[in-house]
């Protein structure tokens, strides 16, 4: 079992929807918990981060920590088609290494 | 806009032969990352430095893979020999801790 697990999708959903993407964990050592937006042929871009449990939230995006179900969500509020893309998740025990533990990603289809 | 190169951007080779890839990490970054990406796998690290010493080559199969950083400007990956089963997108990332790794486009490399 992978220490941590994400749904491949691939999701499909309507312009204007709200999107959930979701990761489940093992290590209850993980602190710091990151997603990672990558477009086809690009590399991962940082889009959120958040260290320990909450919700977090920049714009259109939420992202939320349950560490006492070791479940973490990115949540996505009136998806638009360049929304579009594979979502990883990664997550890290310590700020003192930069090791991070990715998921392999979910992928997101928003169409018009 | 600091970006994290890598080159080549496309690479195929036969079995047997070596497989050299290159990254230069955003000026001023101390940290350097390489990546593995499959469908399967997701992203897996090979290994990082800091501050231009190897932290950790765990993740890398040692007896063909090796990687390097002869200065600051510079990090390399090499292959050698090559097998079809190390087909897959190789990434470079560099940062300054845990919330900062940025990615290079990566090196899809083909074996064949």
């Amino acid at each position: 079992q992978k220490e941590v697990e994400q749904d491949p999708g691939p999701l499909s959903v309507p312009e204007g929807a709200i999107v959930s993407l979701n990761c489940t964990y093992s290590n209850s050592a993980f602190q710091y918990f990151m997603w990672y937006r990558q477009y086809s042929r690009k590399g991962p871009e940082l889009l959120m981060y958040t260290y320990s449990s909450g919700n977090k939230e920049d714009g259109r995006f939420t992202a939320q920590v349950d560490k006492s179900s070791k479940y973490i969500s990115l949540f996505i509020r009136d998806s638009q088609p360049s929304d579009s893309a594979t979502y990883l998740c990664a997550m890290s025990a310590s700020g003192n290494t930069d090791k991070l533990i990715f998921g392999t990603g979910t992928r997101l289809q928003v169409f018009p | 806009d600091a970006r994290v190169t890598q080159t080549p951007r496309d690479k195929v080779t036969e079995m047997g032969q070596e497989v050299t890839m290159r990254c230069q990490p955003i000026l001023g970054h101390n940290t350097v990352f390489w990546y593995r990406q499959t469908m399967m796998q997701g992203l897996e690290l090979l290994a990082y430095f800091r501050n231009r010493a190897p932290l950790d080559d765990s993740g890398m199969p040692k007896d063909r893979f090796s990687a390097e950083m002869p200065d600051a400007t510079l990090a390399t990956l090499k292959i050698q020999p090559s097998e079809p089963r190390d087909s897959a997108v190789y990434f470079c990332a560099s940062g300054q801790g845990v919330y900062t790794q940025y990615f290079g486009p990566g090196t899809r490399l083909t074996v064949l």
